[in-house]
């Protein structure tokens, strides 16, 4: 069975541009979610997907980040504009389900290294 | 507000100790537990073990972990360690309620030949 794919697996671009993440989760997930994880730090939840449904962007910052799943399998997350603080890894995970159905274990990308300069 | 902290936040041991990592979490009120491993720092995550919050320990292999749910902690017992266990570790824990994941900020153990 094939993993979680993601790219590009790292980006180095200057504060104010623009730069997009791509997620394809493992075929016949529900369930995708998109992670940010600063060094030194432990993953944080930046948006989660039903389907092609947003179940939580509660710590999404609106204003600058942008995720869809279009047709409910691959998805991309967009950063305009980057700023300095965003340098961090992206994670994208998928699961089956959900935590209501029970089949939520989630099973995770290898990342893209994002650094702003 | 769930917090999450894992102690120690980073460990080394020669090879073939035994050896535990805590986690502990704030609000009690969780869903499940879940141990992940991640080689190096700022790659994707591996999951040990899940524990629902009915369970009291899981055991994958050479892992085992444990959850007490009244004290607000979960410990992942490596026993007989091995250069290949070095890795981060990490604990996430779902609030009943939100069911996401809050993850802690990790143990970086390395494990000496």
């Amino acid at each position: 069975e094939a993993g979680v794919a993601q790219s590009p697996r790292y980006k180095i671009i200057e504060k104010r541009q623009s730069v997009a993440f791509w997620c394809n989760p493992i075929s016949g997930h529900a369930t995708l979610y998109w992670y940010q994880q600063i060094l030194g730090q432990g993953p944080k939840l930046l948006i989660q997907f039903q389907n092609n449904g947003v179940v939580d962007d509660s710590q999404l910052p609106k204003d600058r980040f942008s995720a869809e799943r279009l047709k409910g399998v691959d998805s991309t997350l967009k950063i305009q504009p980057a700023k300095l603080e965003d340098s961090a890894v992206y994670l994208c995970a998928s699961s089956l389900g959900t935590f209501w159905d029970g089949s939520y274990e989630q099973y995770f990308g290898p990342g893209t290294r994002l650094t702003v300069t | 507000k769930q917090e999450v902290t894992q102690i120690p936040a980073a460990l080394s041991v020669p090879e073939g100790e035994n050896l535990v990592l805590n986690c502990s979490f704030t609000d009690s009120a969780i869903y499940n537990l879940q141990w992940f491993r991640q080689d190096p720092p700022g790659k994707g995550l591996t999951s040990l073990l899940l524990i629902q919050s009915s369970q009291r320990e899981q055991t994958s292999g050479r892992l085992n972990a444990s959850l007490d749910k009244s004290s607000g902690r979960s410990t992942l017992y490596i026993a007989a360690s091995q250069p290949g266990d070095s890795a981060t570790y990490l604990c996430a824990v779902s609030t009943s309620g939100t069911y996401k994941y809050i993850f802690g900020t990790g143990t970086r153990l390395k494990v000496l030949a």
